[in-house]
């Protein structure tokens, strides 16, 4: 109950497409969503981050589209470029303190 | 605002030795929490401090140990090294804010266990 299932686990976009990565999660306690960006040889960077209070949030070309009922959520990331070619992670927590339970990774390649 | 930092960067050491891992987490930071990320597991929670107590514990051995001092710095221990504890160590520190405590990670530890 405490896993998060995130999928694909690669993925390769052309320049200017759209790139979505989906998670999915089982314990309705979760009520804290964020996605990581991590590139080869940094820690984790907080990307965007959504409540089960709206269904979608919007920063940049990053958005958080969030299912409530289906408990899936999902990362799109509009007019892909080549600088975000990186390991995105989502992940989930119950907010009690900082426990993060994270997805497995996808790997992102936008190709020129 | 200074990051997240880590020190050592990398580390090597053989098995059955210990090693200690530090964080010194972003001003105005109480909480600090531990991950281990590997190739096969990924990115898993080991164990978060906030005012020098530990607030919650991630599912690993009590050889993985952890303790925060009185300036919210913090430090990790594990004993007895294994080949499988190679890993990537992650620190994250947090600053609650409203319901949400956001985690700032820092670039981690590189430990190799040969």
């Amino acid at each position: 109950q405490q896993q998060v299932k995130q999928s694909p686990q690669s993925l390769i976009v052309q320049k200017g497409g759209i790139s979505i990565i989906n998670c999915a999660y089982e314990n309705t306690a979760f009520d804290y969503f964020p996605w990581y960006q991590q590139f080869p040889g940094k820690g984790p960077a907080l990307l965007i981050a959504i409540r089960p209070d709206v269904s979608e949030k919007k920063e940049g070309r990053f958005t958080i589209s969030f299912n409530k009922s289906a408990k899936q959520f999902s990362l799109h990331i509009m007019d892909s470029q080549p600088g975000d070619s990186a390991t995105y992670f989502c992940a989930a927590s119950n907010n009690q303190g900082g426990k993060l339970i994270f997805g497995q990774g996808t790997e992102l390649s936008v190709k020129p | 605002k200074a990051g997240v930092t880590q020190t050592p960067r990398y580390l090597i050491k053989t098995r059955g030795q210990q090693v200690t891992l530090s964080c010194s987490p972003i001003s105005g930071h109480r909480s600090v929490s531990w991950y281990q990320q590997t190739p096969g597991q990924g990115l898993q929670f080991l164990f978060e401090y906030f005012s020098e107590t530990q607030r919650n514990k991630g599912n690993f051995p009590g050889r993985f140990s952890g303790r925060q001092f009185s300036n919210s710095r913090s430090e990790m221990n594990v004993s007895t090294l294994e080949l499988g504890d190679s890993a990537l160590y992650l620190c994250a520190s947090s600053l609650r804010s409203g319901a949400v405590d956001t985690q700032y990670f820092g670039p981690g530890t590189r430990l190799t266990v040969l």
